[in-house]
């Protein structure tokens, strides 16, 4: 157990619509950065927050978004769906000047 | 971000000694080499980190020549439980070492 949670674990929704996928870091880490892993793409770097602040963008639709709250926990919201968002979406969470990113268990989307 | 060349999958058996060496040419001074484990449908998972010489944990031991140039992880004598992806990463937090970029990596297949 890594300490980073994140929720749902599944989650299966229709082409068009809107979910938003929450996780927690771990207590006293204050980045926060998601990742998406779909099968033909690989583990792909999405966005980062340092203590609420967007820190550095990777390769996020501008269909996706993210907010990370006064408390450090931060969410994932994906619009207008469609079949290829279908991945694992992780959150992974740093100290403060430390190299290494834990990961949480992912959230498994669906979208049909 | 310094690239990293790794091998697509490496065969072994349970007992021995697994060495994965990452090839990472245009290494840049601040970059530090760290090596995450992943298994399926799970989030990576931090193993090791180091800088240069060599690095060793409970899990595993992580050798750096002089030149910095490539990087061998190894693993003590594999159980099945070690088959997973074992990926390879190079950078610095100063500069943008958040934005991690996963490579294939190394599927790792640990028989009886």
């Amino acid at each position: 157990d890594s300490g980073v949670t994140q929720t749902p674990k599944h989650l299966i929704t229709a082409t068009g619509q809107r979910v938003t996928l929450r996780c927690s870091p771990r207590s006293g880490d204050l980045s926060v950065y998601w990742y998406q892993q779909s099968l033909d793409q690989g583990l792909q770097f999405l966005i980062q927050y340092y203590n609420g602040e967007e820190r550095a963008k990777g390769n996020i639709l501008e269909r996706f978004s993210a907010q990370q709250f006064p408390d450090l926990h931060s969410e994932l919201n994906l619009s207008s769906l469609e079949l290829g968002d279908s991945a694992l979406y992780f959150c992974a969470s740093s100290a403060p000047g430390r190299h290494e990113q834990y990961f949480g268990p992912g959230t498994r989307l669906t979208v049909t | 971000l310094a690239k990293t060349t790794q091998p697509i999958s490496m065969d072994s058996y349970e007992g021995q000694e697994v060495n994965i060496t990452c090839s990472h040419n245009n290494i840049a001074t601040n970059d530090y080499i760290t090596w995450y484990q992943q298994f399926p449908s799970q989030g990576p998972r931090f193993i090791i980190q180091g800088y240069k010489t060599k690095v060793t944990n409970e899990v595993a031991s992580l050798f750096i020549p002089a030149d910095r140039k490539s990087s061998t992880l190894s693993l003590p004598r594999v159980s099945l439980s070690d088959t997973a992806v074992y990926y390879c990463l190079v950078g610095d937090t100063n500069s943008g070492y958040s934005t991690l970029t996963f490579g294939k990596g190394t599927m790792l297949l640990v028989s009886p």
